[in-house]
């Protein structure tokens, strides 16, 4: 099955600074890629997604960057601010089934 | 639209005993899955279904039972439970092909002692 590997576990930045989250792949047939926002006592939210025919997509101050020959791809937030505090989780998908990446929680400090 | 919806938010249970989290969607989704999340473990699936009358097993399927007897409703019981099931448990639903992005519950805290 597929195996999902996200670095780093913890990340502490300065308000508006940027945070860069990796992950990497095991199955080259995943081909969507999404990445999720978690808060604390709520479930996670999508907040920005890839699919395998595009390698980079931007949406505000997020973007996700998709490297399919070493099946890595990563999240960039950047400016961040302290609302971006929560924990980000990467994930893989062929067709329907998801795979987890273990998370990264962030802490902006103001 | 009241999206994902899952009952109870947090429940105790002592080794042994039986229960089902309800998982209710309006989105009218074709796909439901159930995940367990544990710390420093992501999301683990739990089961999954294509649509009603459809299920299948997931990464750690053990000591869980699911049925989708409607579009609507995806329950999880637990047969016997054991303090190895304690966590937080999550319901998310999606259109056909996680490609369009999956909407998942307020999860349900269970403590089993």
């Amino acid at each position: 099955g597929e195996n999902v590997e996200q670095h780093p576990s913890t990340l502490s930045v300065q308000e508006g600074d940027s945070a860069v989250i990796k992950c990497t792949y095991s199955d080259s047939a995943s081909n969507y890629f999404p990445w999720y926002k978690q808060e604390l006592g709520k479930g996670p939210q999508l907040i920005i997604d890839i699919r395998s025919n595009v390698g980079e997509k931007k949406d505000q101050r997020i973007a996700v960057t998709l490297n399919k020959t070493a099946k890595h791809f990563s999240l960039h937030i950047t400016e961040t601010q302290p609302e971006d505090s929560a924990v980000y989780f990467c994930a893989a998908a062929n067709d329907y089934k998801l795979s987890f990446g273990a998370g990264t929680t962030v802490t902006v400090r103001a | 639209n009241a999206g994902v919806t899952q009952t109870p938010k947090f429940q105790v249970l002592k080794t042994g005993q039986s229960m089902t989290l309800q998982c209710a969607q309006d989105m009218n989704h074709e796909y439901m899955s159930w995940y367990r999340q544990d710390p420093g473990m992501g999301l683990r699936l739990i089961h999954y279904s294509v649509g009603a009358g459809i299920t299948d097993q997931g990464e750690v399927p053990n000591g869980y039972n699911v049925s989708r007897s409607t579009t609507e409703d995806f329950p999880l019981r637990l047969l016997s439970a054991a303090p190895s099931q304690t966590s937080v448990y999550f319901c998310a639903s999606n259109p056909p092909r996680a490609s369009r992005g999956q909407y998942f519950g307020p999860g349900t805290r269970l403590t089993v002692t």
